[in-house]
């Protein structure tokens, strides 16, 4: 059974609005949660990443939160750009291992 | 600096026969890792380096073997090549294995088993 789902297979945002999406987990003890963004014939590369001790982060126009009590994530883009269209992926790590998620494809429409 | 490369980028086999999926880093980066990705199901993690010499298994490791002899290299094994392991497969490699550290990752090997 997946430790890490995303629920929305896809999302699409206009421009220039917010992009939120979301990221559920099952294991109370991953330490460290991570969003990625892929994009066609690419390998995943790093978006932000978020300890399980603190509830927010936020680097630039990316924000992800984390409600320990709910084992829930989310990314917040703002404002969201054609550019961020790409397929996004929550993880979660503990201690040397990784899950993912089964992804997000976000459209930011001109 | 190459990052993380991946050898080769497509691959056909037929059932049964074996191959390696090779895979490199000039990071000097002590955590490496493959991970295959099919529809639905995101990425799934397969084998793990902490080191060299130092290997274990992920989520999916069943059908494949890995060794880490050298910092720089964690090549793949596919021994008897089932179609089941149709997939994308992505080799990933951070300075140390927490979270903590970003995760960088190679291009990817398309594999299709026939």
């Amino acid at each position: 059974d997946q430790q890490v789902k995303q629920n929305s297979p896809s999302l699409s945002v206009q421009e220039g609005r917010i992009s939120i999406l979301n990221c559920d987990y099952t294991n109370s003890m991953f330490d460290y949660f991570l969003w990625y963004k892929k994009y066609p014939a690419e390998g995943p590369t790093f978006l932000i990443s978020i300890s399980s001790i603190k509830d927010k982060n936020e680097d630039g126009r990316f924000t992800v939160f984390l409600n320990k009590s709910a084992k829930h994530l989310s990314l917040h883009i703002v404002p969201s750009q054609p550019g961020d269209s790409a397929v996004y992926f929550c993880a979660a790590s503990d201690f040397n291992k990784f899950y993912f998620g089964s992804g997000t494809k976000l459209n930011v429409k001109p | 600096n190459a990052g993380v490369t991946q050898t080769p980028k497509f691959q056909v086999l037929k059932t049964g026969q074996s191959m390696t999926l090779q895979c490199a880093q000039d990071m000097n980066h002590e955590y490496m890792s493959w991970y295959r990705q099919d529809p639905g199901m995101g990425l799934r993690l397969i084998h793990y380096s902490v080191g060299a010499g130092i290997t274990d298994q992920g989520e999916v490791p069943n059908g494949y073997n890995v060794s880490r002899s050298t910092t720089e290299d964690f090549p793949l094994r596919l021994l008897s090549a089932a179609p089941s392991q149709t997939s994308v497969y992505f080799c990933a490699s951070s300075l140390r294995g927490s979270g903590r550290y970003e995760q960088y990752f190679g291009p990817g090997t398309r594999l299709t088993v026939t």
